[in-house]
């Protein structure tokens, strides 16, 4: 079985603050992949990143990064210097062949940034 | 490319009414699926085609058909609309062994 825990529901900062989200994951494929999406107010799904578990090289992309460690079963992403546009509901979502890789999604982190 | 497109945008349905949501991807993409996202639940997987001509089950099939015959349209039905679907229902698609699924716009559905 696959199972992705966001534990932080709500989250709230203030603009140029750093925010880390948190994403732990069980899964008993040992090739799957790790993705996380962005839900603007707006409501559409974007793609922010896909790791798959044989690479756990952290990456950046701007603003953000993200700490991927197989040892924690963690993929976690931060935010640096957040602006207010960032605020949305971030998804993390794991994939795998045991579950045809269909996209198993956690509950989601809403992140609100004020100025 | 228009990538994943969904029609309609937003639809009102009586208990017991019919209808299809509409998924059509221009990318030639393989493998295709539904979601609902109700609110604290995240994204649920109702059914997935793997290409056409065939097509499974999710984690919450129930009240929900999909066929796939065409590379390029996978349409949701729900027989008999109960007020328990009133959700967000996204489509998504991804080219086999590329494992990133891209998300059509969704559609917001009221059943009252």
């Amino acid at each position: 079985a696959q199972k992705v825990t966001q534990a932080q529901t709500e989250i709230s900062v203030v603009e140029k603050e750093d925010v880390t989200l948190d994403c732990v994951y069980e899964t008993r494929d040992t090739t799957y992949y790790l993705f996380w999406y962005k839900q603007p107010p707006s409501g559409e799904l974007v793609f922010l990143i896909r790791r798959n578990s044989f690479d756990e090289q952290n990456e950046i992309s701007g603003r953000y990064s993200w700490n991927f460690q197989k040892s924690t079963s963690s993929f976690n992403f931060t935010i640096t210097a957040s602006q207010v546009v960032d605020s949305a509901v971030y998804f993390c979502a794991l994939s795998g062949a045991n579950s045809g890789y269909a996209l198993n999604f956690g509950k989601g982190t809403s992140l609100l940034v004020t100025p | 490319n228009a990538g994943v497109t969904q029609t309609p945008k937003f639809q009102v349905l009586k208990t017991g009414q019919s209808m299809t949501l509409q998924c059509a991807q221009d990318m030639n993409h393989e493998y295709m699926s539904w979601y609902r996202q109700d609110p604290g639940m995240g994204l649920r997987l109702i059914h997935y085609s793997v290409g056409a001509g065939i097509t499974d089950q999710g984690e919450v099939p129930n009240g929900y058909n999909v066929s796939r015959s065409t590379t390029e349209d996978f349409p949701l039905r729900l027989l008999s609309a109960a007020p328990s679907q009133t959700s967000v229902y996204f489509c998504a698609s991804r080219s086999t062994g590329e494992e990133t699924q891209y998300f059509g716009p969704g559609t917001r559905l009221l059943v009252l």
